[in-house]
């Protein structure tokens, strides 16, 4: 099956830094690949997601790349902000079966 | 609109006990998951649900977990014979069969077995 593996656990930076949040996963019939934000005891809220057709995906501060070939995805934040503190977690999906397989998350820390 | 909502928001039991889970999906989402949280580590699956079938339960993790969904709409997932282990906070998510393939969370069931 799927194994998604996410480094680093945690992550600290400077209001206004840059983060970068780095995924790996196994299976090759896996083609989409979300993440989710996760505050502490709320729900994880979908943040961008990106499919297997595409390399790079930006919405405002955050940017998603997929390299296919290397089986690994990455989450960019620019211009980090105190409410981007949060837990971050990756996920793998195969379409074909749905179920998503998660990474073990990134806790985003940004101090003012 | 309304969310996907669960109940109950928090479950403390003895163990060896059964308990019932329950997930309201968003309305129209034909897919249903669920998801388990230990304490700070990532989402495991647990089963899927397309209408009222299940095509994969791989991720229960003992024959001690079942859940089922009628009407297309409502799940309950059922834990018998409770262990410490399966303290966790039990996630339902909910998603159409459109081209995104979105799951939307719940807020999730604490679950403590004492």
């Amino acid at each position: 099956g799927e194994n998604v593996e996410q480094h680093p656990s945690t992550l600290s930076v400077q209001e206004g830094d840059s983060a970068v949040i780095k995924c790996t996963y196994s299976d090759s019939a896996s083609n989409y690949f979300p993440w989710y934000k996760q505050e502490l005891g709320k729900r994880p809220q979908l943040i961008i997601d990106i499919r297997s057709n595409v390399g790079e995906k930006k919405d405002q501060r955050i940017a998603v790349t997929l390299n296919k070939t290397a089986k690994h995805f990455s989450l960019h934040i620019t211009e980090t902000q105190p409410e981007d503190s949060a837990v971050y977690f990756c996920a793998a999906m195969d379409t074909g079966r749905r179920a998503l397989t998660f990474g073990s998350g990134t806790r985003l820390q940004v101090q003012p | 609109g309304a969310g996907v909502s669960q109940s109950p928001s928090n479950k403390v039991t003895e163990k060896g006990k059964d308990v019932e889970l329950r997930c309201d999906p968003i309305s129209g989402h034909t897919a249903l998951y669920w998801y388990r949280q230990s304490l700070g580590q990532g989402l495991e699956f647990l089963i899927y649900f397309q209408g009222n079938s299940a095509p994969d339960k791989s991720g229960l993790p003992s024959d001690r977990f079942s859940a089922e969904r009628t009407g297309g709409s409502v799940s309950t997932l059922t834990i018998q014979r409770t262990q410490q282990e399966d303290s966790a906070v039990y996630l339902c998510a909910s998603s159409t069969r459109l081209a995104s393939n979105e799951q939307f969370f719940g807020p999730g069931t604490r679950l403590t077995v004492l």
